[in-house]
């Protein structure tokens, strides 16, 4: 399958604690995106990688996030000291430059859940 | 000003009939317009996409109506399907640093088909 990569599908943790997810994105893609759904809402976007540099960051991903890419190629999203309000699905997207309109490919998501 | 207005929030239609969703934004700084669609634990796939300078997209059973001055959109699927069944998102598109793209979506719209 040569879509976007996401692991573990579903975590769950207790509160206080720290999680890391991976993103395996399409091996030609230089363009890779994280965002973050909660039950009912659309996704919205966290942060933005062009090849290892990330160039782009919402106001939504606070000091307990961090994301790397290292070389261009998979990326992580790691939260410290999670919250309950950290649960939700968080999905991560890759695209290759497009002229005109940027078709972004999404995996199936991590699903986070904090106790 | 950022936010997509997205309605309804639910819609039932019956087999062969057509299911019309609608959007609306303020920002006059989007620039390209896509529709998702996601099933229950994938993330969203791209459906139809379209850009302010048209006035209407087809694919197959799906057309896209833009109207620039009403800062209005909508999605309609022809001879619905129960395989059509799904949460479907709006989203428009801001260009970020160095071209990237942040997805502002609308809160979801789940379809249901019967037969």
């Amino acid at each position: 399958d040569t879509g976007v990569s996401q692991n573990p599908r579903h975590k769950i943790t207790k509160r206080g604690q720290n999680v890391t997810f991976r993103c395996d994105p399409i091996s030609e893609h230089n363009r890779l995106y994280w965002y973050r759904q909660t039950l009912g809402q659309g996704p919205e976007f966290l942060t933005y990688f062009q090849n290892e540099a990330q160039l782009e960051k919402s106001r939504l991903l606070s000091d307990r996030f961090s994301a790397e890419r290292p070389k261009g190629s998979f990326s992580t999203l790691e939260i410290q000291r999670t919250e309950q309000g950290d649960s939700a699905m968080y999905l991560c997207a890759s695209s290759g430059w497009v002229p005109k309109g940027e078709k972004l490919f999404f995996g199936s998501g991590t699903q986070l859940s904090v106790l | 000003q950022q936010q997509v207005k997205q309605s309804p929030q639910s819609l039932i239609v019956q087999k062969g009939g057509i299911s019309i969703i609608n959007c609306a934004y303020e920002n006059t700084a989007f620039d390209y317009f896509p529709w998702y669609q996601q099933f229950p634990g994938k993330g969203p796939a791209l459906l139809i996409a379209i850009r302010p300078d048209v006035s209407e997209k087809k694919e197959g059973r799906f057309t896209i109506s833009f109207n620039k001055s009403a800062k209005q959109f909508s999605l309609h699927i022809m001879d619905s399907q129960p395989g059509d069944s799904a949460t479907y998102f709006c989203a428009a598109s801001l260009i970020v640093n160095q071209a990237g793209t942040a997805l502002i979506f609308g809160k979801g719209t789940t379809l249901s088909v019967s037969s």
